[in-house]
């Protein structure tokens, strides 16, 4: 089945710098990668999503990019604020089975 | 307001004692499945279920049953609990399409099996 690594287990940065997170899969047919959000005791959230038709995609603050030769893909936070202070997780899915999730990335803002 | 609802939020019981979580959804989505969370695992899938009816087993299904008769509702079952099977669960619901995509998780059962 699917795996789906994720580093760094633990990140920690100063309010205003980037973020970034990395992410491998070993399916090659794996064809949509989410990432989500979860915020201390809280519920995972998306918070951005790309298929395996593109490339990168952006959403204000945030980005996703993907390399299907290498099969990575990682997550790009920029101007990072307090606020942004959460564990990230990415996923993996074919669009047929399981979707499958890396271990998590614990991001610290610091002020 | 769009949600996921499980229940109860915090369970804990002793081993062999059958028990149910619930889950309900109000989006009238297809596709529900549950995760596990543990600590340096992240999220693991145990059952899916694509639509009524139809239910198959996720990476980590063993000890567990899920039944989906109706659209909205989609419990967890854990007929004979393990102390292994403390852990904090995620029920989740998409529109379908993709599997697992855009997933809305509900609020989490912390559970502990003693």
């Amino acid at each position: 089945g699917e795996n789906v690594e994720q580093h760094p287990s633990t990140l920690s940065v100063q309010e205003g710098d980037s973020a970034v997170i990395k992410c491998t899969y070993s399916d090659s047919a794996s064809n949509y990668f989410p990432w989500y959000k979860q915020e201390l005791g809280k519920r995972p959230q998306l918070i951005i999503d790309i298929r395996s038709n593109v490339g990168e995609k952006k959403d204000q603050r945030i980005a996703v990019t993907l390399n299907k030769t290498a099969k990575h893909f990682s997550l790009h936070i920029t101007e990072t604020q307090p606020e942004d202070s959460a564990v990230y997780f990415c996923a993996a899915s074919t669009g047929r089975r399981a979707l499958t999730f890396g271990s998590g990335t614990r991001l610290q803002v610091q002020p | 307001e769009a949600q996921v609802t499980q229940n109860p939020r915090y369970l804990i019981t002793v081993t062999g004692k059958k028990l149910t979580v619930t889950c309900s959804q109000n989006m009238n989505h297809e596709y529900m499945s549950w995760y596990r969370q543990d600590p340096g695992l992240g999220l693991r899938q145990i059952y899916y279920s694509m639509n009524v009816e139809v239910t198959d087993k996720g990476d980590v299904p063993e000890g567990y049953k899920v039944s989906r008769k109706e659209k909205r509702n989609f419990p967890l079952i854990l007929e004979s609990p393990s102390p292994n099977q403390t852990s904090l669960y995620f029920c989740a619901s998409s529109l379908g399409g993709t599997v697992g995509e855009k997933l809305f998780f509900g609020s989490g059962t912390q559970l502990s099996v003693l």
